[in-house]
Formats: structure tokens, sequence, C-alpha cells
């Protein structure tokens, strides 16, 4: 079946530095992946998402990039920030519903 | 939109108790889910629903576990009897498109300890 799998489960920063989160999956029949963030005592939110006909894609301080040959894709947040600080989560709808642990992002002052 | 709306959100029972999280999908969505997630295993799913019909059990523990979903703007999740091992924290998200083929809309979670 499928799988998506974030590379490390807890990642620290310091504030104002990049932050880049990893994810791999095995099945390359798809064609749509989301990146959900979890804040302390919240559910997970969208916060954006790639479709497999492109490479990159960016938004407000994130970009989300789709390495189609290695089947990896990863999560960039620039000048990271306190607010930054949650739980991550890659997700690949339709295909695997589990989301698993996440990766903890933690930004230190 | 008011969003996902659960409760309660939290709760704090005795082992053996019936507990019922309740759940309220965003106004016009298809599909309705119910995950649990524990340091241990993480976000897991424990069930869904499309157009009110359940598709996917296979991650329900048990048979102490049942989920409901009588209309379109209401589902439950009932767990009796409760065991220490269900503390967690629950929640519902509900999506416009079936099977989780799209954006997932949590709500808040109901957090569950049982003593």
């Amino acid at each position: 079946g499928e799988s998506v799998g974030l590379h490390l489960p807890t990642l620290s920063v310091q504030e104002g530095d990049n932050s880049i989160i990893n994810c791999a999956y095995s099945n390359s029949a798809s064609d749509y992946f989301i990146w959900y963030k979890q804040e302390s005592g919240k559910g997970p939110q969208f916060i954006i998402d790639i479709r497999s006909n492109m490479d990159k894609r960016q938004g407000q301080r994130v970009t989300v990039l789709l390495n189609k040959t290695v089947k990896h894709l990863s999560l960039q947040i620039a000048a990271t920030q306190p607010g930054d600080s949650a739980v991550y989560f890659c997700s690949r709808p339709g295909y695997a519903l589990n989301f698993g642990k996440g990766t903890s992002l933690l930004v230190t002052p | 939109d008011a969003g996902v709306i659960q409760s309660p959100r939290h709760e704090v029972t005795e082992m053996g108790q019936e507990v019922t999280l309740r759940c309220k999908p965003i106004s016009g969505h298809n599909s309705l889910f119910w995950y649990r997630q524990t340091m241990m295993r993480g976000l897991e799913l424990l069930i869904y629903f499309n157009n009110n019909v359940p598709i996917d059990d296979s991650g329900m523990p048990e048979d102490r576990f049942s989920a409901k979903m009588p209309n379109a703007s209401f589902s439950t999740l009932k767990i009796q009897p409760s065991e220490p091992r269900d503390s967690a924290v629950y929640f519902c998200a509900s999506s416009l498109r079936a099977s989780g083929t799209g954006e997932l809309f949590f709500g808040e979670g109901s957090r569950l300890t049982v003593l």
C-alpha cells in the first residue's frame, strides 16, 4: 500500500533561519500532496498543496518542492518565526489517510 | 462558516464508563473522518464516511469503538466501555470531496482522559 513518511520526528531551528521539512512517498501513481500545520491544542490546518505536474509551489514564506524522480517532497519555511513552531504533516489525499507523527518544528530564539 | 465543531472539548471519565464524542461537519461537505492522536501512534484514521455511509472502519481499534452518522450534519464516536489506553485527542474532520481526495478541515479535537 501507499506510504507517506516524514524523515525527522523533530527539527530545531533558530528564529530567522530557514527550515526544511522532508517527506518521502512510495507510490508514483498520484497527483496531489498537501502539507498541514498543527499548532498546540488545535487540529491540523492546510498550509499549501502541490500537484504532480508541478515541481515547485510558493506561498507566503513557504515553498513546496516536489522531486518525482526520487519520490520526495519538502516544505521550506523562510525566516522561521516563533509562530511556526508546530507539528507538520505531509499527506497524499486519496492514497494515505493516516498522518503519522509528523515533524515537530521547534523555533528557538 | 463556523468550521467543524466537536464536543466536548475535554472529557475525564473513569474506566468502564461510556464515552460519546460528537461532531458537526462543515455544511455541504460530503465526507467525515474520525482520527485519534497519541504520542505513540501519531494521528491515525479510525473511520470515515462518504455521504453518511461508513466506507472504511479498518482503523477502529476494537468492538468497544463505534461510530455513526445519522445525517449529513452530525456524527458520533462512542467508546463503551472505556479503558485508560483510550486516552487521546480525538479529531473529527470533514471534506468537500469524497474519500479524502481533497483538503480535510479539522475540528479543535476532544481530549479524552480515562482514569
